[in-house]
């Protein structure tokens, strides 16, 4: 079947700008979690939902980062007032149930000018 | 806090070779442990996975890795690497209540023809 899906696949902005980074997951997978991996700093946890629960935010690196997944299905990650250091591949994964394996998309590849 | 160790940086190998990739992990509790393999140009896939029951777990392409608790380790291991196994390898787990996966920083491997 099909897996969790991200778009755009590539993006280029300036300093400065909101971006916005689409994911679906596979249908039915109730749990969605955003990732970050980066040259620096690896493997990076950013936000995480379950269901119609509260999101763990706890990842989010400040506030300019926000995210939100509606009819919970497609996920929605936006950066306001990108800066250079955002610049990072952004992954989503997927899982059927919150402790069950995660599947991963493709990942956006986000560069900052 | 979680955290996960991969102390292998970069591994080059001949084809035919055996291979070992070390993984630890701090946690006290109950932890589900994970592989996952980045080839070129490629997502994120799942090699295997241990949440319970034999320490001893075998995956795709055939990849096997061993969870020994005392050590809290979870080594990845294949008796005889292929050219095609050349990519990113990762050790990732999740434990307690938290359910976004910890990762370490990974081990590049390449396999020489």
């Amino acid at each position: 079947g099909a897996g969790v899906s991200q778009s755009p696949s590539n993006k280029v902005t300036e300093k400065g700008k909101d971006v916005e980074l689409r994911c679906d997951p596979i249908s039915g997978h109730t749990a969605l979690y955003w990732y970050r991996q980066s040259l620096g700093q690896g493997l990076e946890f950013l936000i995480y939902f379950q269901g119609n629960s509260a999101p763990d935010k706890s990842g989010l690196p400040s506030d300019r980062f926000s995210a939100e997944r509606t009819g919970g299905s497609v996920s929605t990650l936006t950066i306001q007032r990108t800066q250079q250091e955002d610049s990072a591949v952004y992954l989503c994964a997927s899982s059927l149930k919150p402790e069950g394996t995660q599947y991963f998309g493709p990942g956006t590849r986000l560069l900052v000018l | 806090a979680q955290s996960v160790s991969q102390h292998n940086h970069h591994v080059i190998l001949s084809e035919a070779a055996s291979l070992e990739l070390g993984c630890n992990y701090s946690y006290g509790g109950t932890v589900n442990l994970f592989w996952y393999v980045q080839y070129p140009g490629q997502h994120l896939q799942l090699l295997l996975k241990y949440f319970s029951g034999d320490p001893l777990v075998k995956g795709i392409k055939g990849f096997e890795a061993e969870f020994i608790k005392s050590k809290f380790s979870f080594n990845l291991r294949k008796p005889s690497v292929q050219w095609s196994d050349t990519a990113e390898y990762f050790c990732a787990v999740t434990g307690g209540s938290a359910r976004q996966l910890t990762f370490g920083s990974g081990t590049q491997l390449t396999v020489l023809p």
